[in-house]
């Protein structure tokens, strides 16, 4: 069975530093996808970004970068000089296939960044 | 755009109590869910439908019921609701799209709702 592990419960930092977070996936397919999702204090959930299992290119937007192994099963999300407005849960999830036609999210636990002034 | 519309945003029950959770989306997505998110258990599934007329449960179904009657509404129904089903829940729209290909299934991300905050006291 598909699983998400974000072994980071909760990470503070300073305004300006890096962060990195971390997410292991388990998954027999061969086929699959990932994403991060971003839920502020404001509680609606964010899509941050996709990728699939065929594209292992890291990928860059802004101060947000990604870098996807599938040696390790890993698909880790750092945050380059972060803000106070970064300050979230970050949960990671891995897309499953459900049924002929459909898809469902496989969540990780979520990881609670602070970004301290 | 308005995406997904969930109603309520709180909601506080008394147990024993029956309500329902709506949801609606506006991006003709044929695939619809309902989550429960829990203090450090991620988002778990509770039920899905691939269109009208189809549903199926998900991790956590005990305690509700669903229907799709459109492809617009997926309503999510406590008949009787228990302290246990105290959180927050969200409804998710996303394509649905068959095969399992390369830019097939699972390539889409799901589209949120506001959430729902229920106490069931």
């Amino acid at each position: 069975a598909q699983k998400v592990t974000q072994a980071q419960t909760e990470i503070s930092v300073v305004e300006k530093e890096d962060v990195t977070l971390d997410c292991v996936y388990e998954t027999r397919d061969t086929t699959y996808y990932l994403f991060w999702y971003k839920q502020p204090p404001s509680g609606e959930l964010v899509f941050l970004i996709r990728r699939n299992s065929f594209d292992e290119q890291n990928e860059i937007s802004g101060r947000y970068s990604w870098n996807f192994q599938k040696s390790t099963s890993s698909f880790n999300f750092t945050i380059t000089a972060s803000q106070v407005v970064d300050s979230a849960v970050y949960f990671c999830a891995l897309s499953e296939a459900r049924g002929n036609y459909g898809q469902n999210f496989v969540f990780g636990p979520g990881t609670r960044l602070s970004v301290l002034p | 755009n308005a995406g997904v519309t969930q109603t309520p945003k709180f909601q506080v029950l008394k147990t024993g109590q029956s309500m329902t959770l709506q949801c609606a989306q506006d991006m003709n997505h044929e695939y619809m869910s309902w989550y429960r998110q829990d203090p450090g258990m991620g988002l778990r599934l509770i039920h899905y439908s691939v269109g009208a007329g189809i549903t199926d449960q998900g991790e956590v179904p005990n305690g509700y019921n669903v229907s799709r009657s459109t492809t617009e509404d997926f309503p999510l129904r406590l008949l009787s609701a228990a302290p246990s089903q105290t959180s927050v829940y969200f409804c998710a729209s996303s394509y649905s799209i068959a095969g399992g290909a390369v830019g097939g299934r699972g390539n889409t991300e799901a589209f949120f709702g506001q959430g729902t905050r229920l106490t069931v006291v």
